[in-house]
């Protein structure tokens, strides 16, 4: 059974990156699209981005420039850095993964539990 | 970019059937797959339909999800309703960059 997990610091300053890593177990990142999602307290979903496991990438135009993704596939492991963060940057953010093809990137059949970012001084 | 519309909420008693609207402001909702999240409270989101109206293995058949391309919407139907079925649900679809779109959302609640 695939799961994902993701871990970081649950507490940013502002202005500073906020750094978090979905390790996959029971299967490989190989293969597959891996997205990141997001979700302020109380709020909806925001998709912030996808990456391949081979490197391309698709970020979210709202977040100006700010995302960053990459993978490790020796880990198996998918990363999320997020720049000059703010207050409004606080949420629950989830990995979770698509299909093998470009079509079915934003079809997800895993996803991770999230794990809460605060930002604050 | 397009926005997904759907409903704040909806309530229904248990047994009965509701069906949540989900409307693209711009594009053809055919033009990309519409996804359909569930997300209990204090939980992940779980994918009930994909692909517009493909179930995932697990996901019980009163859960069916169509397109409207008259309308320009999807639906997500649940028939039978039960308790657990009260959750939040999200629809998802993308543009022709594969940029991704949340709708805001709809609570739905079991009288």
């Amino acid at each position: 059974q695939v799961q994902l997990q993701e871990s970081g610091p649950g507490l940013v300053k502002p202005s500073e990156t906020l750094s978090l890593t979905c390790t996959v177990s029971g299967g490989s990142i190989s293969g597959y699209y891996w997205s990141w999602i997001r979700q302020a307290p109380g709020k909806g979903l925001e998709w912030i981005g996808y990456m391949y496991y081979r490197g391309n990438s698709n970020y979210n135009p709202s977040l100006e420039g700010r995302v960053t993704m990459s993978a490790d596939t020796s880990k198996d492991q998918i990363s999320l850095k997020l720049s000059s963060v703010a207050a409004a940057d606080t949420a629950i953010y989830y990995c979770a993964r698509g299909g093998s093809s470009s079509l079915f990137v934003h079809t997800f059949d895993y996803w991770g539990h999230g794990t809460l970012v605060t930002v604050s001084s | 970019n397009f926005m997904l519309t759907q409903p704040h909420s909806v309530s229904e008693s248990p047994g009965k059937t509701v069906t949540i609207s989900c409307t693209r402001s711009s594009g053809s909702i055919a033009s990309n797959y519409v996804q359909w999240y569930q997300q209990r409270p204090g939980s992940s989101p779980t994918t009930v339909i994909y692909e517009d109206n493909q179930r995932p293995s697990g996901v019980p058949d009163r859960f069916s999800g169509s397109i409207d391309s008259s309308s320009n919407s999807a639906s997500l139907t649940i028939s039978g309703l039960k308790t657990e079925d009260e959750a939040d649900y999200y629809c998802q679809s993308s543009d022709g960059f594969n940029l991704g779109v949340f709708g805001g959302g709809t609570k739905v609640t079991v009288l």
